[in-house]
């Protein structure tokens, strides 16, 4: 199984300053036509996961330009350029290149 | 809009069998798979498998492998997801989504199971 690792586990951070978590998988998740299935979740406390980014650096529907997705192979980063109290939450990094599909431990987002 | 309604919450006893269902909306089923994704208390996210919309092709995560079978109806756009011989340890938030090339964009509400004697 491809296992995920983030970091840091914790995050507090100052709202309208910028934050970013690190995620690396052990083994690479981009394929033959140069896609990185990697994914980014956020769950607010009391709430469903929701999709931030997918296949590395694509915004899902309705999700904020302040949130990007960079990195390849088994390298990640998700950047958040100027947090708001309302992005709060555990995010998460899922690989889906290869079932079964694994997730990061989680990086807790917390207000300073 | 796309919508994932699940089951409500459900008590077990360890040896039991749990069926948690989701009906989809606003979509065309056959068009998407679902994952089953589950979270213990104050855990992270697991994975448990895949099935397909369109054809029910599934693809479970091997520690559940014996134990899960996952099945849709799509005369009722909806997908089941079976557990048996539950386990304490299987007590968790469960999760379905819809998912696309293994992505989960829409997610349902979450069934709260508890296994407890």
């Amino acid at each position: 199984d491809i296992v995920m690792t983030q970091s840091p586990l914790y995050l507090p951070v100052t709202p309208g300053e910028p934050a970013s978590i690190s995620c690396r998988s052990s083994q690479s998740l981009l394929d033959s036509r140069g896609y990185n299935h990697l994914d980014w979740y956020l769950q607010k406390p009391g709430q469903s996961p929701q999709l931030l980014i997918y296949l590395g650096s694509n915004r899902a529907s309705g999700v904020p330009d302040r949130f990007s997705g960079s990195g390849s192979g088994t390298d990640f980063t998700l950047k958040i350029s100027r947090v708001e109290a309302e992005d709060v939450g555990v995010y998460y990094c899922m690989q889906a290149a290869q079932p079964p599909f694994t997730f990061g431990p989680g990086t807790k987002v917390d207000i300073k | 809009q796309v919508q994932l309604v699940q089951s409500g919450t459900e008590v077990k006893k360890p040896g039991a069998s749990l069926k948690v269902s989701c009906k989809a909306s606003g979509y065309i089923f056959t068009s998407y798979g679902i994952n089953w994704v589950r979270q213990a208390p104050g855990q992270g996210l697991e994975w448990m498998g895949w099935i397909s919309g369109f054809n029910g092709n599934t693809h479970y995560a091997q520690r559940f492998q014996g134990r899960v079978t996952m099945t849709t109806d799509t005369s009722t756009s909806t997908a089941y997801m079976e557990l048996r011989n539950l386990r304490s340890d299987d007590t968790a938030v469960y999760y379905c989504a819809r998912a696309t090339a293994g992505s989960s964009e829409y997610w349902g509400q979450g069934t709260r199971v508890t296994v407890s004697s």
